[in-house]
């Protein structure tokens, strides 16, 4: 089964902290992406990655940078963390060989007071 | 720019009853359109994957169809169960050279009453 984990299920930050979020996947899989989930307002793409060390933006990538140093690991990271950025974030992955399957992290909820 | 929308916002029935859920999409020129289910507090599961040259797709008692020139999916649930109590969520594909980016509607959260 391909598994798509997230560091945590829960986060509390303050206003202006630096975050982490990191998304590991198991299946040698090319492309993962990070979506946020707002109530009303579905997935957003905020960026995703097609290769080690290669990033496009997505539809929302104010405040937002990502990492890709591993083919497995695609991390999420918010420079200044604001408290519209309390959301669910989800962190996806798909093959190149089956470019229309993607995989899904169970999610992290963000809350920044 | 392509938009999704998910018609109701919520939906609540008895159990046993036949239902569907209907998605719109502002630009008809998608590569394919799925459904996924979304359990509380966890990540997606796709349900059903139409590409643009199909019609219908069906997997259990559920069905899926497409009318690309109208921008319209629906998704059809034969004899609902409190199992299928959850949130669907509609997304179409728009295929770029590398990966395959998604646009997502709101969702519908279904609660199926026993």
């Amino acid at each position: 089964d391909v598994k798509v984990t997230q560091s945590s299920r829960y986060l509390v930050k303050r206003t202006g902290e630096k975050v982490f979020l990191e998304c590991v996947q198991d299946m040698d899989h090319e492309n993962m992406f990070w979506y946020r989930q707002d109530p009303g307002l579905g997935l957003r793409l905020i960026y995703f990655s097609y290769d080690v060390k290669m990033k496009e933006k997505g539809d929302i990538p104010e405040g937002y940078s990502v990492s890709r140093e591993k083919k497995e690991r695609f991390s999420l990271i918010l420079e200044s963390a604001s408290t519209n950025q309390t959301s669910m974030y989800l962190c996806a992955s798909s093959s190149d060989r089956n470019l229309y399957e993607q995989y899904f992290g169970p999610g992290t909820r963000l809350t920044v007071t | 720019k392509q938009e999704v929308t998910q018609i109701p916002a919520a939906l609540s029935v008895p159990e046993g009853e036949n239902l569907v859920l209907n998605c719109s999409f502002t630009d008809s020129a998608i590569y394919n359109l799925q459904w996924f289910r979304q359990d509380p507090g966890k990540g997606l599961t796709s349900l059903l994957l139409i590409q643009s040259s199909q019609r219908e797709q069906t997997s259990g008692r559920l069905n899926a169809s497409l009318d690309k020139s109208s921008g319209r999916s629906t998704l059809y649930i034969a004899a609902s169960q409190p199992g299928d109590s959850a949130t669907y969520l509609c997304a179409v594909s728009r295929l770029r050279e590398y990966g395959n980016k998604l646009v997502f509607g709101a969702g519908t959260i279904l609660r199926v009453k026993s």
